[in-house]
């Protein structure tokens, strides 16, 4: 199995400018996680959809983002309008329930707001 | 609510040295335990896993863990340290039917020549 694919790897953009980040979980799991990474903040969860659901958006930082995932094997992040604070590793992760709980992470994606 | 609270944000040893990073959970319902570790510019990747059963777990590249309820903790050892085994380890904690999962702060591993 190819593991979870994120695009792009690395994404500069200017203040106020869209950013739309990708994510591919590996085919039959049925939940998928977008975290973020900072120095300061370390790891944090933004979002996860089990069977393409949204459960949980509290770690969402605010109505700037915003998740989808149209079906099972794609999702999206969008920051709209981005801003200089939202530069951090994004990391997209998959599992498959029933028990299990591993989470397999993609190799995130490094954005870099200026 | 669940938490991790890993010890020391670096940890430093000996190549050949015993490897031992520190990770103390709370939960009020049993509690899934993890340890993943996260190379340079890479996602993380599991380590090891406890659920039930046996509370000694062993994981690839030779590192284990041993749950300790007791003690409420889940400490990651190695035997001898590898130069390889340079990166940033996380300690995790969900429990059964909540896939949320959550993460401790990271441990990063320098191991010296």
């Amino acid at each position: 199995d190819a593991g979870v694919i994120q695009s792009p790897r690395h994404e500069v953009t200017e203040m106020g400018q869209e950013v739309t980040l990708r994510c591919k979980p590996i085919s039959g799991h049925n939940s998928l996680f977008w975290y973020r990474q900072t120095m300061m903040r370390g790891l944090e969860l933004l979002i996860y959809f089990n069977n393409n659901v949204p459960i949980d958006d509290s770690g969402m930082p605010e109505d700037r983002f915003s998740a989808k995932m149209p079906n099972a094997s794609f999702s999206t992040l969008k920051i709209q309008p981005s801003e200089p604070r939202d530069s951090a590793v994004y990391f997209c992760a998959s599992s498959f329930g029933a028990g299990n709980y591993e989470q397999y992470f993609g190799p995130g994606t490094r954005l870099t707001v200026t | 609510a669940q938490s991790v609270t890993q010890l020391g944000s670096h940890v430093s040893v000996s190549e050949g040295a015993l490897v031992l990073l520190r990770c103390n959970y709370s939960s009020s319902v049993p509690p899934y335990l993890f340890w993943y570790v996260q190379y340079p510019n890479q996602g993380l990747q599991l380590l090891l896993k406890y659920t039930t059963g046996a509370t000694l777990v062993k994981g690839i590249n030779g590192f284990e863990a041993e749950f300790k309820k007791s003690e409420t903790s889940f400490h990651l050892t190695k035997p001898s340290a590898h130069m390889s085994d340079a990166a940033e380890y996380f300690c995790a904690v969900t429990s059964r039917g909540y896939q949320k999962v959550t993460f401790g702060t990271g441990t990063k591993l320098q191991v010296i020549p």
